[in-house]
């Protein structure tokens, strides 16, 4: 079965603090998305990756970087935290087919900045 | 439309009951439409990718429909089941980037 897995379910970080999400895939997708989920918002994507070691921005990158040194791992980078970064964040991936194949996701972590 | 829109934000239905609820998008540049169902405390599950215009899917008591030309889709549920509690979102491919909705909370009240 098809398995995203994000390393963690919360998180608290203090303000300032450089924060790593780390996401695997055991699919061999060569998409891998970042997105992060606010209270009567859509999902948003922050940053995504079609290939190893390529990025592309999303709609709200400020603030965050990635990383894609092997296909199966994709990670988002939170250089500085900030209270307003406080999120639910999801790692999805698919395979060939681009937007036309559905994505599958991971478990989300919640991130708190204090 | 400029954006994906959901309605209603939330709903309650009676067990056993059947209920839809509505995507509305941007009817240009149309790739794609995507449904998911999102329970609480795990991912977000694909339950259709439909593209053609007049599209019809069925998993099990969901089904959905699709009109491009209008722009919107509908999702239907069946005879509700506690089950099928969750957030159900979709998502247009517009050809560069799948846009999402804010989603449409289903409380099924046994």
């Amino acid at each position: 079965d098809v398995k995203v897995t994000q390393s963690s379910r919360y998180l608290v970080k203090r303000t300032g603090e450089k924060v790593f999400l780390e996401c695997v895939q055991d699919m061999d997708h060569e998409n891998m998305f970042w997105y992060r989920q606010d209270p009567g918002l859509g999902l948003r994507l922050i940053y995504f990756s079609y290939d190893v070691k390529m990025k592309e921005k999303g709609d709200i990158p400020e603030g965050y970087s990635v990383s894609r040194e092997k296909k199966e791992r994709f990670s988002l980078i939170l250089e500085s935290a900030s209270t307003n970064q406080t999120s639910m964040y999801l790692c999805a991936s698919n395979g060939q087919g681009g937007y036309n194949s559905p994505l599958h996701f991971g478990n989300g972590t919640r991130l708190t900045v204090t | 439309i400029l954006n994906v829109e959901q309605s209603p934000q939330s709903l309650h239905v009676q067990e056993g009951d059947s209920t839809n609820f509505t995507c509305s998008f941007p009817s240009s540049n149309f790739y794609a439409l995507h449904w998911y169902r999102w329970e609480t405390a795990k991912s977000p599950e694909a339950l259709f990718v439909m593209t053609l215009n007049g599209d019809e899917k069925k998993k099990g008591r969901i089904s959905a429909t699709l009109n491009t030309k209008e722009g919107y889709s509908y999702l239907y549920i069946k005879g509700s089941q506690p089950e099928d509690s969750a957030t159900y979102l979709c998502a247009r491919n517009s050809g560069y980037k799948l846009s999402f909705g804010a989603g449409t909370t289903v409380t099924v009240r046994a």
